[in-house]
Parts: C-alpha cells; sequence; structure tokens
C-alpha cells in the first residue's frame, strides 16, 4: 500500500513549457485534489474530484488541467509554464463517507520555471 | 467560498508551555476541521480533526476545539516538546463539496 504517489518529485521547466504532474492513489479514495504551496504560505487549491468523470476548480485554477478518467488518477497539466507556477505542488486524496475525509498527501512534486 | 483566516503566523514557546493556534473561516456549511503539521521539506500530515457535532476533542498533548456560533476552532499543545516545532495549518471543509480551505499556518517554534 503506497498511498499517495506523486511524480517527479523535481521538476525544472523554461517559460512557455508544458508538462504533466502525475498522481496515483491506491487506496480507493474517491476524493482527490491539487494544491500549491508557495513560500510561507499555505496549501492552496488548484482543482478537485469527487469521483472519476468528475472535476472542478479550486481557487487558483487557471494555468491548469485536470482529468479524472479513473478512480486511481489525478494528472495535473501545465498547459504554458510561467515563472509564477514555481511551486510545490502536493497532490492528496481522502475518502467519502460520514467517518472520513482525512487527506492523505503525496510527497509533492518541487517545481521550478525558468 | 471558503476563507479561512488562522492565528498567529509565527509562535515561539519555551519547552514545556503550552501553545495556541487559532483559526477563524466564514461558510456556515463548513462541517469537518482538521488540523496539518508539516515538517520541513515534509508533507502536511493530520495531527487531529474535529467534526461539527463535536465541541471539542483531545488526544494526548493535543486538543482542538470548535465553536460554531462563532465560527472558531483552535488547537492547543500541551507540555510542547522541541519535535513539535513545525508549520500548522488549520483547515475547513464541507465535506458534500469534497474540498478543504486551509489558514497560511503557523510556524511554531519550541525552544529547549
Amino acid at each position: 500500500n503506497a498511498g499517495v504517489t506523486q511524480t517527479p518529485k523535481f521538476q525544472v521547466l523554461k517559460t512557455g513549457q508544458s508538462m504533466t504532474l502525475q498522481c496515483a492513489q491506491d487506496m480507493n479514495h474517491e476524493y482527490m485534489s491539487w494544491y500549491r504551496q508557495d513560500p510561507g504560505m499555505g496549501l492552496r487549491l488548484i482543482h478537485y474530484s469527487v469521483g472519476a468523470g468528475i472535476t472542478d476548480q479550486g481557487e487558483v485554477p487557471n494555468g491548469y488541467n485536470v482529468s479524472r478518467s479513473t478512480t486511481e488518477d489525478f494528472p495535473l497539466r501545465l498547459l504554458s509554464a510561467a515563472p509564477s507556477q514555481t511551486s510545490v505542488y502536493f497532490c492528496a486524496s481522502s475518502r467519502r463517507g460520514p467517518m472520513a475525509n482525512i487527506q492523505y498527501f503525496g510527497a509533492g512534486t518541487r517545481l521550478s520555471v525558468l | 467560498g471558503e476563507n479561512v483566516e488562522q492565528h498567529p503566523s509565527t509562535l515561539s514557546v519555551q519547552e514545556g508551555d503550552s501553545a495556541v493556534i487559532k483559526c477563524t473561516y466564514s461558510d456556515s456549511a463548513s462541517n469537518y476541521f482538521p488540523w496539518y503539521k508539516q515538517e520541513l521539506g515534509k508533507r502536511p500530515q493530520l495531527i487531529i480533526d474535529i467534526r461539527s457535532n463535536v465541541g471539542e476533542k483531545k488526544d494526548q498533548r493535543i486538543a482542538v476545539t470548535l465553536n460554531k456560533t462563532a465560527k472558531h476552532f483552535s488547537l492547543h499543545i500541551t507540555e510542547t516538546q522541541p519535535e513539535d516545532s513545525a508549520v500548522y495549518f488549520c483547515a475547513a471543509e464541507n465535506t458534500n463539496a469534497g474540498k478543504s480551505t486551509f489558514g497560511d499556518g503557523t510556524t511554531l517554534t519550541v525552544k529547549p
């Protein structure tokens, strides 16, 4: 049981390049989310999903796309990278239910955009 | 949407003292309030949570209180130890909507 796995751990991009951050969970969790964490700040929600085939925008969705074709995977796509997207990205998953909702985070992806 | 404010942003205490971190939220539909601890360079990890039908919850040296009327909740750490030094985040969630809003974090330093 690996939990939430994010790849890559580190990435350097040039302005304008595109890439996909991968996130996979093996806990059969319905909910998955992507956050970005800038230095000295909290976690800001980019996109989230309440189940396969369902996604929605968080508070900072511009410049990012997501899809959820399976329960396990929730990739985050940067369409045209900008220096403002330099950040640490965390994926998280949680179970749905009356005593659930605890979020389990991946180890993070440190992204630098030059 | 939901707005969560967290105070203080930094907190320094002597080992053995107590630490209190407070959060307020705006959306009355929020019904789940977790607290996460993040050590430097690591992922956030849940330390305690409370649901809207409970006013207080305790787990050893850590406790959380919730005042739904005033829309605020607090984390209390007693008998602090140097290993408690970390960034602590509160969050508020409407479990029916499936998304969380986080506070900006409190950097706790416990001095030996």
